[in-house]
């Protein structure tokens, strides 16, 4: 367990209205990611931080912005939530310093845009 | 950019025997790791094993191996004396240039 959780882990919204997910980590590390996932399309990147206010843009990053203010919050902001971007969202942290990098996931968010 | 290829959308295995996933990869890099995730319906991503690219032995976590080959690109995962609890979704991944980029899951089905 690294310690990772997401909220809320449920929600549904309407279309234009602004959604934050939260990710927490207990741990200290450095890099924090937000996948979504898909049915086909395994998960893809949105955007990950590689330190307090260091992020960068993944795969699928239109639509969506993060800020990271704190080493243990990672927050994804969806300004003006879309159908398209019903999914589930994972965030991940990475560990570093001699290890393989691994990469460990929270428990994920399902939101449905209506 | 990388890809990640899993060209079995769905697999099946009766319990207690063996079942290979296939995984294949492209990408200009020298220096990745790969690695292999199980989803079960609980939705959680669990890390199953990983492999540095430099490291010619294949690793193994008890019942789980890979058959890596570098030079195919090529990364599967091997599953002996199968349970009812692998059954899930199964994600292989590519780490590089700091970034992971998943396949598109293999679903595992185990016959009891």
């Amino acid at each position: 367990d690294a310690g990772i959780t997401q909220s809320p882990r449920h929600k549904v919204t309407e279309t234009g209205t602004p959604v934050t997910l939260r990710c927490h980590q207990t741990e200290n590390h450095r890099y924090m990611y937000w996948y979504r996932q898909d049915p086909g399309h395994g998960l893809r990147l949105i955007h990950y931080s590689y330190g307090v206010k260091d992020t960068d843009k993944g795969e699928v990053s239109d639509g969506y912005s993060v800020s990271r203010s704190k080493t243990e919050d990672f927050l994804l902001t969806l300004e003006s939530a879309t159908s398209s971007q019903t999914s589930v969202y994972f965030c991940a942290i990475r560990e570093t310093g001699g290890s393989y990098n691994e990469q460990f996931f929270g428990p994920g968010t399902r939101l449905t845009v209506l | 950019a990388q890809t990640v290829t899993q060209s079995q959308p769905e697999m099946s295995v009766q319990e207690a025997e063996t079942v290979t996933l296939s995984c294949t990869y492209d990408t200009s890099e020298s220096d990745y790791y790969l690695f292999w995730y199980k989803q079960p319906p609980s939705r959680q991503m669990i890390l199953v094993i990983r492999q540095e690219a430099y490291k010619q032995q294949n690793a193994t976590e008890n019942r789980f191996s890979v058959n890596f080959q570098k030079a195919a690109k090529s990364f599967s995962l091997k599953i002996s004396d199968s349970q009812l609890g692998d059954a899930a979704m199964y994600f292989c991944a590519f780490f590089g240039n700091e970034k992971l980029t998943f396949g598109t899951g293999t679903r595992l089905t185990i016959i009891p």
